[in-house]
């Protein structure tokens, strides 16, 4: 699977919206990208995953670059409750035989403040 | 009530000790996990079962066994503790719809081996 960056820490305003870059420079056509968030000690949450086209959903949006080679996880109106170590991760979708493992890393700490 | 569950929250025991950790789910899915999460390690996956009779040892399966019951149950058992196994330690599940990528955790057990 390839590997991600991601910045150690970002901070956003209660309800402005909060932008998380991640680059995955080394991406193969077949992996897509995944968010992820951990809230302090508690089981990650599954956030959004994407390909190629952007995506958006109930919790977040994601904005994947034509290279596909970086990508941005948007919370639109970000509330204290987002305050969280959020993970992308790269893998292949349908690659069971990978061990199943996905591979955190260390994410952002994104902190929303008041 | 939460998708996924796990017993106990928090355990302390003594080196050499036997214990186990069980996981329950009410999602249907028919893959289970177990991780352990370290600080600074991320979360690095212990054993893995695609159904009830399948199996599969992760990256770090030492030390380690599991019983998957039922679909629904998924244990792992410490078989002779040891301090460098004090850990946060999750269980997650699929399905094959969503892919191996989109795994749904529990709230996790912290485990203190003295």
């Amino acid at each position: 699977d390839a590997k991600t960056t991601q910045p150690p820490s970002m901070d956003c305003a209660e309800g402005r919206a909060a932008n998380l870059p991640c680059n995955h420079s080394t991406i193969s056509g077949n992996e897509y990208v995944y968010w992820y968030r951990q809230i302090h000690s508690q089981g990650p949450q599954y956030i959004i995953h994407g390909l190629k086209n952007n995506e958006t959903n109930e919790m977040a949006s994601l904005i994947i670059t034509e290279d596909r080679k970086s990508s941005t996880l948007i919370l639109p109106h970000a509330t204290l409750r987002d305050t969280a170590v959020y993970y992308c991760i790269v893998r292949v979708q349908t690659s069971w035989s990978t061990l199943g493992r996905l591979y955190f890393g260390r994410g952002t700490q994104l902190t929303v403040w008041p | 009530d939460a998708d996924v569950t796990q017993t106990p929250r928090n355990r302390i025991t003594k080196t050499g000790k036997r214990i186990m950790l069980e996981c329950s789910q009410t999602k249907g899915h028919d893959r289970m996990y177990w991780y352990r999460q370290d600080p600074g390690l991320g979360l690095r996956l212990i054993y893995y079962s695609f159904d009830v009779k399948d199996i599969n040892k992760g990256e770090i399966s030492d030390g380690y066994s599991v019983s998957r019951q039922a679909q629904a149950k998924f244990s792992l058992s410490l078989e002779s503790a040891i301090p460098n196994q004090t850990a946060l330690y999750f269980c997650a599940t699929s399905d094959l719809a969503g892919g191996p990528g989109t795994q749904y955790f529990g709230p996790g057990t912290r485990l203190l081996v003295l």
